[in-house]
């Protein structure tokens, strides 16, 4: 299994261009996500999708589309990068939890990717 | 507001032993996260804590006190390979997860 995997690694954007960046996971893994990483903060949750054909905003949605078509795919898409949205992207993916013991499935993250928006 | 804080910089010695602290103050608490991230990496798993009390895992251990909003992920027998940066998350009311700003955790020989 690949697990969670991110297309593409690494982008470099001018102002006012846009891009989409691709999550696949072969998991079957119903909820996905998308993070931003940027120095010095903690990961900051953009949008999130409880299962196909659902998504969510999540702490910080401001510029930033999803859909998720199909189960495995989960696709953010910047309309118009911002310097602001430089950044580094992790999309994860997590099974629903068990309901049981109080226990919670953890989430499974993809390599990241890049972003450079100039 | 939600807050995680814990120290941004720790220095260990190989062999030794080492415990990053996390304090929170979210709405709600469904559990509490530690995960490892080395440089330019994606985030992995190393524990949940959703009772009070420590977990034991080989050469990690995570502790949680609810009342106290505190836990502490200790690592013992420290490997070089352990340098890395180490992430305190809380699975809040609505099954969120809110992140600290990671711990960077530096190995000396």
């Amino acid at each position: 299994n690949a697990g969670v995997t991110q297309t593409p690694k690494f982008r470099v954007l001018k102002t006012g261009q846009s891009m989409t960046l691709l999550c696949a996971q072969d998991m079957n893994h119903e909820y996905m996500y998308w993070y931003r990483q940027d120095p010095g903060m903690g990961l900051r949750l953009i949008h999130y999708s409880v299962g196909e054909g659902t998504t969510a905003k999540g702490e910080v949605p401001d510029g930033y589309n999803v859909s998720r078509l199909k189960k495995q795919n989960f696709l953010l898409g910047l309309e118009s990068a911002a310097p602001s949205q430089t950044s580094v992207y992790f999309c994860a993916s997590k099974p629903p939890s068990p309901g049981t013991g109080g226990e919670v499935n953890e989430q499974f993250f993809g390599p990241g990717t890049r972003l450079t928006v100039l | 507001g939600q807050n995680i804080d814990q120290p941004t910089e720790m220095t260990a010695t190989e062999g030794a032993i080492v415990q990053i602290n996390c304090t929170y103050q979210t709405s709600g608490f469904n559990g509490l996260f530690w995960y490892q991230q080395h440089a330019g990496e994606a985030p992995t798993f190393l524990s949940y804590n959703v009772l009070d009390g420590l977990e034991e895992k080989g050469r990690f251990s995570s502790f949680l006190s609810r009342s106290k909003g505190y836990s502490y992920l200790l690592l013992k027998e420290l490997q070089m390979k352990d340098s890395a940066s180490y992430l305190c998350a809380v699975l809040d009311s609505n099954y969120q997860l809110i992140w600290g700003a990671g711990t960077k955790l530096i190995i000396k020989p």
